[in-house]
């Protein structure tokens, strides 16, 4: 079966250090992937997806994650984290032929940044 | 993503209340999505509607009733809940099945 893995249900990273919260995912073929971030109280919004093509994916809010399909990874980074970055990220996986709109997510990682 | 609404917002009800959520995106979009978001858990998909016909159905019980009257609305009614269906739902739509999906905010439902 289809799993997505985020091994750290909490993060905590000072302002202005890197940031990279880690996913694996689980699946035969050739995945869409996705990251979507959530702050308190509000829905999910799309920071980056990787279908194809270029293994490094740029995102907004200066976040990227590159896609490694030796390591079955799609680990996001951003180089400086900002203290408006405190919430709560979630990594997604979709069968990249499957037209069904199934996304997989994983349980999510908090963000907490210490000034 | 101020494209997709939900309504209410928040929810309380008792076991024995009828209630619907709304749902409505101004995308233009085809695909509509019911998800359930609990505490310490995934975010489940729950349904799929594509050009207003349910796809998916993720073995949700009998007392969540979707209904997608058009591309642009999406109702989730409840009936009978139990405390264990308490949780964020969550709406979001795509241009077609296997695009990115928007999501709206959300209705956190507490069944008391």
């Amino acid at each position: 079966a289809q799993s997505v893995t985020q091994p750290d249900i909490h993060i905590t990273v000072s302002e202005g250090a890197s940031l990279e919260l880690r996913c694996n995912y689980s699946y035969g073929a050739t995945p869409y992937l996705f990251w979507y971030v959530q702050s308190p109280g509000q829905g999910l919004q799309l920071l980056l997806k990787y279908f194809s093509g270029d293994t490094l994916v740029q995102g907004i809010k200066g976040f990227e994650a590159e896609f490694k399909r030796s390591q079955s990874s799609f680990n996001l980074r951003k180089p400086s984290v900002h203290w408006s970055d405190a919430a709560e990220y979630f990594c997604a996986v979709e069968h990249g032929s499957s037209n069904t709109g199934k996304l997989i997510f994983g349980q999510g990682t908090t963000l907490q940044v210490k000034p | 993503e101020t494209g997709v609404t939900q309504t209410p917002r928040h929810l309380v009800m008792g076991m024995t209340n009828k209630k619907s959520l709304k749902c409505e995106q101004h995308l233009g979009h085809n695909a509509m999505y019911w998800y359930k978001q609990s505490a310490k858990k995934p975010l489940e998909l729950m349904f799929v509607y594509n050009f207003k016909e349910q796809t998916e159905n993720n073995s949700v019980p009998s007392r969540f009733s979707p209904e997608c009257p058009n591309s642009s609305h999406l109702f989730l009614h409840l009936h009978t809940l139990q405390p264990e269906d308490s949780a964020l739902y969550l709406c979001a739509s795509s241009l077609e099945r296997k695009e990115t999906q928007y999501f709206g905010p959300g209705t956190r439902l507490l069944v008391l």
